[in-house]
């Protein structure tokens, strides 16, 4: 069934470098945009990223910008997220969504990988 | 601080309506129909209820329904049931250089 799947997640120290993938199935990937979302423990969802299906437009939350980068490779389904600089509030659980016609809204979501900075 | 207000809390008993409210601002709801609408669970990932304010993807309940005024968006769950327990979350386009804003999140509890 249509899914998507979240890994790269860990613990890293402040200052440190890590790439998170989002690989997907069962539907046409290259026809999507895709989201990064992310929730601190105990905490809201915050919005971190947008790329359109074709990887020629990508969005950032003030937050990372400047610190994360988003990409896709659409001949292997997957979605990325590399983090650098990162900060002790980047510490939260990271999900994918699909994008549909490269929106705002996700309608089908992977099942999030923890991200925890600390030294 | 979320760029949109959601009240931290609400409680119905089943069988009741209730709604569910996010207030934005003209940069964001009040200028885009592009507000949707999210239930999560604890421990889970989340799960689309509404988009572009008052769309439901197919599977979803239409017990739940959307809807917009100004700069304010509204979920309304009818026949609440106690499966309805969960945060609840808006999020909507914006015009800031933040594209996209969520609300701090609504918890439903079902007395």
């Amino acid at each position: 069934q249509v899914q998507l799947v979240e890994s790269g997640g860990g613990v890293v120290q402040p200052g440190g470098s890590l790439t998170l993938s989002c690989a997907a199935s069962a539907f046409t990937f290259s026809t999507y945009g895709m989201q990064w979302v992310r929730q601190a423990p105990g905490k809201g969802l915050e919005w971190v990223s947008l790329i359109w299906n074709h990887g020629g437009n990508k969005y950032y939350a003030d937050s990372v910008k400047g610190r994360f980068t988003v990409s896709r490779d659409n001949a292997k389904d997957t979605l990325y997220l590399q983090m650098d600089s990162l900060r002790a509030e980047d510490t939260a659980v990271y999900y994918c969504a699909r994008a549909p016609y490269n929106s705002v809204w996700g309608d089908i979501w992977g099942q999030g990988t923890m991200v925890t900075v600390s030294s | 601080q979320s760029a949109l207000t959601q009240p931290a809390s609400v409680s119905g008993s089943p069988g009741q309506s209730i709604t569910l409210s996010c207030v934005g601002t003209f940069d964001d709801v009040g200028a885009y129909n592009f507000v949707s609408w999210y239930q999560q669970n604890p421990g889970k990932a989340p799960k689309l209820l509404i988009y572009d304010v008052n769309n439901r993807p197919s599977g979803v309940s239409d017990r739940f329904s959307g809807s917009k005024s100004g700069n304010t968006a509204s979920l309304t769950i009818s026949g609440l049931q106690p499966e309805d327990e969960a945060d609840y979350y808006c999020n909507s386009y914006s015009s800031s250089t933040t594209r996209v804003v969520f609300g701090g999140g609504t918890k439903l509890t079902v007395l």
